[in-house]
């Protein structure tokens, strides 16, 4: 069974202050593993898909990146807008297209 | 410019008392999914739709039912809402065989008095 588990549960940072959120999976051959960020109240919105070890992906403050066996979302710099709750999903090869979401990582950023 | 509509944002209820959450797309994808999220937990898959084919989750209670009478719109019935029940409702929608990343809609807020 594909499992996914995300950590910290919840983080909190002071503006400018990096950090980085760990998603580790298992899965019997990754097909894809995705990162969405969840705004209080609404519905997840995608960031990104990584496909293979190594990969890397950015947009503005983000950097996901790949291994075999987990993910990083790297914030760097964050500002009080990155506040939001993200999400690890992974979708096996080979099965079922659904993919596998952990429960989530909790960020506040201060200002 | 919204792809995924959810209606109601905001949906209260009483125990008991049949409810019908709706969904919309102007994508065309062929995948729609329904999904419950509990606050600090993952968004559980209740059932999707692959087109018309009709796919229920083994631990979906019978509770929970869902239509889609066309492409463009599904809908989540709820037949006797219990406390339990109390969620947020997500509506997402996929091409297999793309990326397949889900496009969500911002849900709707089910309470259960």
């Amino acid at each position: 069974e594909d499992q996914v588990t995300q950590s910290p549960e919840a983080l909190r940072l002071q503006e400018g202050e990096s950090s980085s959120l760990n998603c580790s999976y298992t899965v019997s051959g990754l097909r894809g593993l995705f990162w969405y960020r969840q705004d209080p109240g609404k519905g997840p919105e995608f960031l990104f898909t990584l496909y293979s070890a190594g990969e890397e992906k950015e947009k503005e403050r983000l950097k996901a990146t790949l291994t075999k066996k987990e993910s990083f979302l790297h914030i760097t710099a964050p500002k009080p807008e990155d506040s939001a709750t993200y999400l690890c999903a992974v979708q096996a090869r080979g099965g079922s297209y659904i993919p596998t979401f952990g429960r989530g990582t909790s960020l506040i950023v201060h200002p | 410019d919204a792809m995924v509509i959810q209606n109601p944002r905001y949906q209260v209820t009483q125990f008991g008392k049949p409810v019908t959450l709706s969904c919309s797309q102007t994508l065309n994808h062929n995948v729609m999914y329904w999904y419950q999220q509990k606050s600090s937990q993952a968004p559980k898959l209740l059932f999707h739709y692959y087109d018309k084919d009709f796919n229920n989750e083994a631990d979906t209670p019978d509770n929970f039912q869902s239509r889609r009478p066309n492409t463009s719109f599904c809908f989540l019935d709820i037949r006797s809402p219990g406390l339990g029940d109390a969620a947020m409702y997500l509506c997402a929608t996929s091409i297999p065989g793309t990326n397949e990343k889900l496009f969500f809609g911002s849900g709707t807020q089910l309470s259960v008095l």
